[in-house]
């Protein structure tokens, strides 16, 4: 079955340090979104993506974030100077469409921790 | 976003039946009745979707009010695999989920 695969699985890095978390959507989805989910915490949206371009982004989604496909199978977030509240969990999800009956699917995972 | 609610927490015995209700009392004609769980340290898996009819898949059935102002998860034969938070989504077409904080099912040996 296909699947959204992930890397890292786990990144720790210093504080102002840039990240890259790096995502590979199912290959005939043409919508992907980042989330993230602060341990106990809720899963939140943060950012959707199609046709290059950012379709919406949540407040989170600040300019310090950035999204990117840099080629025909990757989907990217960076973090431009991490902070410590940016500890968390990052789903990259991809779906066929935007239709309400197309289903969201999200990969495992990257933790990102900030020290 | 429409919004659901779930109870806080349930608990099965294992290999018994699990009825996970979800309440949507301001859903819409167009919105579809999503759920996912969610295992400790993992990404949220899909589980079923529904918009009228009920659904059955491998993994679930979903059983689908007449009025649609409420639906019910249900698993089969519960087991210690299926302990996770689930959670009941609307989705009215745009480009996110919205999560809320779901129902943790525990499973019982």
């Amino acid at each position: 079955e296909p699947e959204v695969t992930q890397t890292p699985s786990h990144q720790v890095t210093q504080m102002g340090q840039e990240v890259i978390l790096r995502c590979v959507p199912i290959s005939n989805h043409l919508y992907f979104y980042w989330y993230r989910q602060i341990l106990g915490q809720k899963v939140e949206f943060l950012v959707s993506f199609y046709n290059n371009e950012i379709s919406e982004k949540s407040e989170i989604f600040d300019d310090q974030f950035s999204v990117e496909r840099p080629d025909g199978s990757n989907f990217t977030l960076k973090i431009r100077s991490t902070k410590l509240e940016d500890s968390a969990m990052y789903f990259c999800a991809s779906s066929v469409g935007l239709n309400s009956g197309n289903t969201i699917y999200f990969g495992e995972g990257s933790w990102l921790t900030v020290v | 976003d429409a919004k659901t609610t779930q109870p806080n927490s349930m608990e099965s015995n294992e290999e018994e039946p699990v009825h996970l209700p979800c309440n949507h009392s301001t859903i819409s004609g167009t919105d579809y009745i999503h759920w996912y769980r969610q295992l400790p340290s993992q990404g949220p898996e899909y589980v079923i979707h529904g918009l009228t009819s009920n659904v059955n898949n491998r993994m679930a059935s979903l059983a689908i009010a007449e009025d649609r102002k409420s639906s019910t998860l249900i698993l089969h034969r519960a087991t210690l695999r299926d302990a996770a938070v689930y959670y009941c989504i609307l989705r009215d077409g745009g480009n996110k989920l919205v999560f809320g904080a779901g129902t943790i099912l525990r499973v019982k040996s």
